[in-house]
């Protein structure tokens, strides 16, 4: 398997424009995160999904930001509009209960820089 | 609310030497530890993990510690060596797959 798949790698846009984060999860997992990341904050959890059902958005900063998970292969993370403090590494992971244990594999990460 | 502590933020240590960093979280029902390694500018990394029925457990140059009752958990890294310089988070799970991550330490092996 390829692992977590996250497109694209690296986005820059301008405050105000709307930027989605996209992400395949390992096949198989039920289980899907998004996470933020940066210095002063550190890893966050943004929401999380079940079956393709989001469990808890809690963590979803405000609602600018909005996940969808239309299948079971694919979920996006939507900024809309985006500011400059929404710059960060967005990280999303998978797991499942019944291969692998709560592990939670990451991931390579979307470098989102807003100017 | 849930919380996970992690000390320290940063620690520098002498190739060859251990390291040990310690967290403590605030939720009883957690059941599950993992320990994750990112190197800079890459995917955080599962290294080991516990879970709430087991004290201790080694893999090689590491190994972590759970003490239920304090609700303390270490990362022990023996013989460091310069590869074993990155990032290291813990994290707290209750079995609802969701995890309360610690806010970092930095770790750097001096050669």
């Amino acid at each position: 398997d390829a692992g977590v798949i996250q497109s694209p790698r690296h986005e820059v846009t301008e405050m105000g424009q709307e930027v989605t984060l996209r992400c395949k999860p390992i096949s198989g997992h039920d289980y899907l995160f998004w996470y933020r990341q940066t210095m002063m904050r550190g890893l966050e959890l943004l929401i999380y999904f079940n079956n393709n059902v989001p469990i808890d958005d809690s963590g979803m900063p405000e609602d600018r930001f909005s996940a969808k998970m239309p299948n079971a292969s694919f979920s996006t993370l939507k900024i809309q509009p985006s500011e400059p403090r929404d710059s960060a590494v967005y990280f999303c992971a998978s797991s499942s209960g019944t291969i692998s244990y709560n592990e939670q594999f990451f991931g390579p990460g979307t470098r989102l820089t807003v100017l | 609310g849930e919380n996970v502590e992690q000390h320290p933020s940063t620690l520098s240590v002498q190739e060859g030497d251990s390291a040990v960093i310690k967290c403590t979280y605030s939720d009883s029902a957690s059941n599950y530890f993992p320990w994750y390694k990112q190197e800079l500018g890459k995917r955080p990394q599962l290294i080991i993990d516990i879970r709430s029925n087991v004290g201790e457990k080694k893999d090689q140059r590491i190994a972590v510690t759970l003490n239920k009752t304090a609700k303390h958990f270490s990362l022990h890294i023996t013989e460091t060596q310069p590869e074993d310089s990155a990032v290291y988070f813990c994290a707290a799970s209750k079995g609802t797959y969701k995890y309360i991550f610690g806010t970092g330490t930095r770790l750097k092996v001096l050669a």
